[in-house]
């Protein structure tokens, strides 16, 4: 069965230092990769999808890069984090690229930047 | 993705049925309409999904109006664990599914023992 892994759970960094959060699926091939980030008491945004290695789209400007090295693992980076960047980060996949399949969601990092 | 409407919160008791309503009325013939919860402090999960036709898993059931303009998620009896934030979203064939799913602010779903 297909699994989703997303590390660490929860995270404090300082301002200024760089993120690195990591997401990796089992059980499945090509899947569609998505990160998820949400604001404490805020809804949950879309930040970055992946349809393969190498391809990323950004749905917001933003302090953030995604990267995917290799076909079932994303990446969420930052260079310089700062206070705005805290929340609740969540990885997705999906099977295929028709909206008659269901995304799953990891567990999530909580951020915290102090 | 079409635009869904949510009442922001409902109350239930527990072990009885739940209807959490969602208004779509501008749903195009090729949305899916989808739905998730998010537990406290959890990712989302997928709950059920459907696009004509009324639908049931072991979850829940999904009924949908003749007209497609809106939908009813049946939680068939409430339990302390269903209390969750409820998200009614519709994806659709042209867009291809990979650019994510867009969420609202969903419905908090509070259940009394």
């Amino acid at each position: 069965s297909q699994t989703i892994h997303q590390w660490p759970a929860t995270l404090v960094q300082p301002v200024g230092s760089p993120l690195s959060l990591e997401c990796t699926v089992e059980g499945t091939s090509n899947p569609n990769l998505y990160w998820y980030r949400q604001a404490a008491g805020r809804g949950l945004q879309l930040l970055f999808y992946s349809v393969g290695i190498g391809q990323i789209s950004s749905e917001v400007p933003q302090n953030l890069s995604a990267s995917r090295p290799q076909d079932r693992q994303f990446i969420l980076s930052s260079k310089k984090l700062l206070l705005s960047d805290s929340g609740f980060y969540l990885c997705a996949w999906s099977a295929a690229l028709h909206p008659n399949y269901g995304y799953t969601f990891g567990s999530g990092t909580r951020l915290t930047v102090v | 993705d079409a635009k869904t409407t949510q009442p922001n919160s409902m109350e239930s008791n527990e072990e009885e049925p739940v209807h959490l309503p969602c208004n779509h009325s501008t749903i195009s013939g090729t949305d899916y309409i989808h739905w998730y919860r998010q537990l406290p402090s959890q990712g989302p999960e997928y709950v059920i999904h459907g696009l004509t036709s009324n639908v049931n898993n072991r979850m829940a059931s999904l009924a949908i109006a003749e007209d497609r303009k809106s939908s009813t998620l049946i939680l068939h009896r409430a339990t302390l664990r269903d209390a969750a934030v409820y998200y009614c979203i519709l994806r659709d064939v042209t867009g291809g599914g990979a650019d994510g799913l867009t969420f609202g602010k969903g419905t908090h779903l509070i259940i009394q023992p």
